[in-house]
């Protein structure tokens, strides 16, 4: 059964703390993306990735940093600089780029103690 | 100014109505655009997909875009219940990215 899975789909952290949220696609998928959520603000882009071992930083990169050692994962650590860091966070992945669909994951959402 | 705008609504309407969500972009090079709907605490899902200018129907569904206004349609004809969910428009070129709108709530009511 192929897509996208994150885990977990709730987070909760203390202020301080990092914490990565997981993103795996057995899509074959080149791309992957990550977008954080927040009430009326639609999907702002934290980072994405075309290929293996290159990512770009999205609208919204700081406090955030992402890793792509496989082609199927894709996590995103959120660091303690990340001074609001509530919200639900979506991954998504398409076969090449910005011309083919994006897939999305359930989400997770993180919630700041 | 965003590249893409879009009113967030909400939009509430009767079952059976006729629903226009629309967007507009302020990109020239964008030739690629979605529209995902998105129901509450879930992941978007892809909706609609069309190339350039030009409509698209897909069942209850059509999609328009006129590049000459950069203006993105979506019509719900004989809308349901379950189409209640938020509706998000994007669009994209071919540098690696889209960009979304902040989508529009819509509530369709029996």
């Amino acid at each position: 059964d192929g897509g996208i899975t994150q885990s977990p789909k709730y987070l909760f952290r203390k202020e301080g703390q990092n914490v990565t949220l997981s993103c795996e696609q057995n899509l074959n998928h080149d791309a992957m993306y990550w977008y954080r959520q927040d009430p009326g603000q639609g999907l702002r882009l934290i980072y994405y990735s075309q290929i293996v071992n290159d990512f770009q930083k999205g609208d919204i990169a700081e406090g955030y940093s992402v890793s792509r050692e496989k082609k199927e994962s894709f996590p995103l650590t959120v660091t303690s600089a990340q001074k609001n860091p509530t919200a639900f966070y979506l991954c998504a992945s398409s076969l090449q780029g910005s011309t083919d669909t994006q897939y999305f994951g359930p989400g997770t959402r993180l919630t700041v103690l | 100014q965003k590249e893409v705008e879009q009113d967030p609504g909400p939009l509430s309407v009767p079952e059976g109505a006729i629903v226009s969500l629309n967007c507009t972009y302020s990109n020239s090079a964008f030739q690629y655009f979605m529209w995902y709907r998105q129901y509450s605490r879930k992941g978007p899902e892809l909706l609609m997909y069309t190339y350039s200018s030009g409509n698209k129907e897909d069942g209850r569904f059509t999609a328009q875009v006129d590049k000459s206004s950069k203006y993105i349609s979506l019509f719900i004809r004989d809308s349901q219940p379950s189409d209640s969910a938020t509706y998000l428009c994007a669009g994209g070129s071919t540098l690696g990215r889209l960009y979304f709108g902040r989508g529009t709530q819509l509530t369709v009511w029996p």
